[in-house]
């Protein structure tokens, strides 16, 4: 089925571990985003790209790395996992144009 | 600042009442987009609507209707004769033109409908 793929849907890492998690949408969308979800405090933007080779920070972009090589995907990487790091994670992308974002069912991150 | 704020952190409501979730943006720009996504217990996110700022006709999709005000900027959100299924947690959320897209979302309202 079409829409946004995320892998893996959970992991539990040890402080100062790395990891990537993988993003793949096969609508051809230009615009891709991942999100934070954290109790209490909605979804919160971590990065964001408009197309392939373009990326961007979003409001809380510490400690996550992003790029886009090709318009299907957009890894995110964690490169010193953090307990503060422990949240559910969700890619989305979207046509350009505001049509409004499909989201991934999310990756549920534990940082022990 | 917070750019969308739903106050209301958790309503509960019998079955078959009408419930209305509040939503106020703050933007200074012209062109913006405002939107409603659903996230049941399973965890996804759905989408539920998407209104830009150059129309504020209200819209009805069955049970759900949204009511866009620019002069209060707010853009609330009804549930008519509720449902055992509605209960989810609903997130309102701003997109400005001029920020590249990103999406700015309330921190959400969790519904519960009581059989």
């Amino acid at each position: 089925n079409a829409g946004v793929t995320q892998t893996p849907k959970f992991q539990v890492l040890k402080t100062g571990q790395s990891m990537t998690l993988q993003c793949a949408q096969d609508m051809n969308h230009e615009y891709m985003s991942w999100y934070r979800q954290d109790p209490g405090m909605g979804l919160r933007l971590i990065h964001y790209s408009v197309g392939a080779g373009i990326t961007d920070q979003g409001e809380v972009p510490n400690g996550y790395n992003v790029s886009r090589s090709t318009t299907e995907d957009f890894p995110l990487r964690l490169l010193s996992a953090a307990p503060s790091q422990t949240s559910v994670y969700f890619c989305a992308s979207s046509r350009q144009g505001l049509s409004g974002y499909t989201f991934g069912s999310g990756t549920r991150l534990t940082v022990v | 600042a917070q750019k969308v704020t739903q106050a209301q952190t958790e309503i509960s409501v019998v079955e078959k009442e009408d419930v209305t979730l509040d939503c106020v943006y703050e933007t200074r720009d012209t062109t913006y987009y405002l939107f409603w996504y659903k996230q049941p217990p399973s965890g996804e996110l759905v989408f539920l609507i998407r209104r830009n700022s150059f129309d504020e006709q209200n819209e009805i999709s069955g049970r759900y209707s949204w009511n866009f005000q620019k002069s209060t900027s707010s853009f609330n959100f009804t549930i008519t004769a509720s449902q055992v299924v509605d209960s989810a947690v609903y997130f309102c959320a701003l997109s400005e033109v001029n920020t590249g897209n990103q999406f700015y979302f309330g921190t959400g309202t969790s519904l519960t409908v009581i059989p």
